[in-house]
């Protein structure tokens, strides 16, 4: 079974500023397809960015984006000029082409100071 | 309506009794899934319809857990003599196609938080 781990339980950024949110995964697959959701305090899940595995291209929507290491199994998610409606928390999924329903990490909690 | 809508918002209830959860995905979606949120397990896969079929039911945590889907539409999940370690929040999401290439995006509704006294 795939396991997604993200390690920071909690990330602090200062409002403008950059900040990185780490996610590794394990799997023996080759293709699969990976995702950040954002989840604020109305506890709705929103679709930030998502990559295919098998681009090497990595994805990045406005401010947002990846840095997918396949090899390394891992796929951060770089946030440009923070701003405080980016305080949420954010969540690393894995979804195998075989399966149906998404494995998640614990996610980061990510804290914008104004 | 434009995105994914479940209901009741919020629901508690007591130990014992039997408790219904709705979902209604974004129109034209075949594709639906639920998901538990609690703080213990983290986010956890329940089950998946492509339709009005489910094909593996394995990740429903209980026999006491059961979930339909009509129309290919709103779909129920069911939790019968509810348990404390129910309470948690059971998310709802929706995609254009299931199958099993994975490229379908999943958008997820609000959830219900359920609390279990």
């Amino acid at each position: 079974a795939q396991t997604v781990t993200q390690s920071q339980p909690e990330m602090s950024v200062q409002e403008a500023e950059t900040v990185t949110l780490s996610c590794t995964y394990d799997t023996s697959e080759s293709d699969y397809y990976l995702f950040w959701y954002k989840q604020p305090p109305s506890r709705q899940m929103i679709l930030v960015i998502r990559q295919e595995a098998y681009k090497q291209q990595n994805a990045t929507e406005n401010r947002f984006s990846v840095n997918f290491q396949k090899a390394a199994k891992s796929f951060s998610l770089k946030i440009s000029d923070s701003q405080l409606g980016d305080a949420a928390m954010y969540f690393c999924a894995y979804r195998s082409v075989y399966a149906d329903g998404l494995t998640f990490g614990k996610g980061t909690h990510l804290i914008i100071q104004p | 309506g434009a995105g994914v809508s479940q209901s009741p918002s919020n629901k508690v209830t007591e130990k014992g009794k039997d408790v219904e959860l709705r979902c209604d995905p974004i129109s034209g979606h075949t594709a639906l899934y639920w998901y538990r949120q609690s703080l213990g397990q983290g986010l956890e896969f329940l089950i998946y319809f492509q339709g009005n079929s489910a094909p593996d039911k394995s990740g429903l945590p209980s026999d006491r857990f059961s979930a339909e889907r009509t129309g290919g539409s709103v779909s129920t999940l069911t939790i019968q003599r509810t348990q404390q370690e129910d309470s948690a929040v059971y998310l709802c999401a929706s995609s254009l196609d299931g199958g099993t290439g994975g490229r379908e995006t999943q958008y997820f509704g609000p959830g219900t938080r359920l609390l279990v006294l």
